[in-house]
Formats: C-alpha cells, structure tokens, sequence
C-alpha cells in the first residue's frame, strides 16, 4: 500500500516570495508522483506530475517538483507566488502496476499567499 | 473539450434521509471514480468503474452507500440514509483509456444536518 505525508497543513507566504511546499511518500513498489491545485469551490485540476525521466518536473503556473527517490520526496516550489496561488495542494501517488490508476492523496497543505 | 460534470454543487439534508448525486464523464473516458472529500483531508477513494463494471468499491460503505454507471457513461453515487460524518465534498474523477492523468469535477458539497 502507499501513503503520502504533507507535514505542513498551512504555509503562509508573502507575494513575490519563494515557496515549498513538501511531500513524502512510502511505498513498496516503484511510484508515480503527482500534485494536484484545488481552488475554493472547485475541482482538483492537476499542477505537474512525475512519470519517468528526468527528476525536475515543470508545471503550469510557474510550479516545479523534484522527485528524490532516496528520501523518498516529491517537494513543490515557486521561485515567486502571487495572490492567485492561493489555493490547496495535494500530494498524489500512483503505484506503477496499476496503470496510473488508484491515486492515494495526502492530507494537503493551504497555501496563503498575501500582499 | 468539455469537462467532467457534477450536479447538484451543494446539498443541505437531515440525517436518515437519501441523497444522490450524478456525473457526466468526458466524452470517451472509460474510467469513473467516486472520491469522498472530507473537511481538512484529501480526497478518498470511494469506487472505480471501468466503463460499466466495478473495479474497486473496497472502501465503500456498501451499508448505505451504491453507486452505479449504467452504459458506461454517467454515474449516480447514492447514500440511503445519510450519517452526520457523510458531510464531505463528493468528487468524480475520470479517465481515458492509457491515460496517465485523472480529470476531476467541481463536486457536490454535501451537509448532514
């Protein structure tokens, strides 16, 4: 079974300024990575995923992730946040033989984001 | 392209009563989940479908919760009768086929009084 961790529930920051928000993840078998945005009264829509390849993943909206398999973390960063970041984020993982089905999710962590 | 559809967005019910809630896939995508979304938590996975078969409904409470996707296309998630820890987000997500991204709706909002 799989499981992601999101330490930070909430992480306050200043417009323009850098952020990370953090994920680890244990499993057993060989994973998937993914992070999902949720705005106010909306849907998951998905930011960026890791599938195979290259460690640094670019999203949209200016995010970016590095997989690490040996701490087994998939943190997300934002060299400059505006007020429209301000939103929810969820860690996701797939395990690999399921075929990108079956994501578990973390608990999330509440970026807020202000002038 | 349009995206997945929910409806109602929000309901407000008593405990005991009934409550459904419906989705309308993107055209083509044979996989359907049902996530519940409680405050404060990620989104749980409640049933998978594949077209018109179940995959996985391991983490449905079967006692008061179904959920079916006759044809293959749109799904209905009902809970009968509703408990006060039933209040939660419910998310339908879907899936084309070899595709590694899931796509999900806005959500039904539900409170349990």
């Amino acid at each position: 079974a799989q499981s992601v961790t999101q330490l930070d529930s909430q992480v306050p920051v200043f417009e323009e300024a850098p952020v990370e928000l953090r994920c680890n993840y244990s499993s057993s078998v060989s994973v998937y990575l993914f992070w999902y945005v949720q705005y106010p009264n909306q849907g998951l829509q998905l930011l960026l995923k890791y599938l195979s390849g290259s460690t640094l993943v670019k999203g949209i909206n200016g995010f970016e992730a590095e997989f690490n398999k040996s701490q087994t973390s998939f943190h997300l960063r934002k060299p400059s946040v505006h007020i429209s970041d301000t939103a929810e984020y969820f860690c996701a993982v797939s395990a690999m033989n399921t075929g990108f089905q079956k994501l578990v999710f973390g608990t999330g962590t509440r970026l807020l984001v202000s002038p | 392209e349009a995206g997945v559809a929910q409806s109602p967005r929000y309901k407000i019910i008593e405990k005991r009563q009934s409550v459904a809630f419906w989705c309308n896939p993107i055209s083509g995508h044979a996989t359907l989940y049902w996530y519940q979304q409680i405050l404060g938590q990620g989104p749980k996975l409640l049933i998978q479908f594949q077209n018109n078969g179940v995959v996985d409904d391991s983490q449905l409470p079967k006692d008061r919760f179904s959920a079916e996707r006759l044809k293959g296309v749109d799904s209905t998630l009902k809970i009968q009768p509703a408990k006060l820890e039933d209040s939660a987000v419910y998310l339908c997500a879907t899936q084309g086929q070899g595709l590694d991204t899931q796509y999900f709706g806005p959500g039904t909002r539900l409170t349990v009084l």
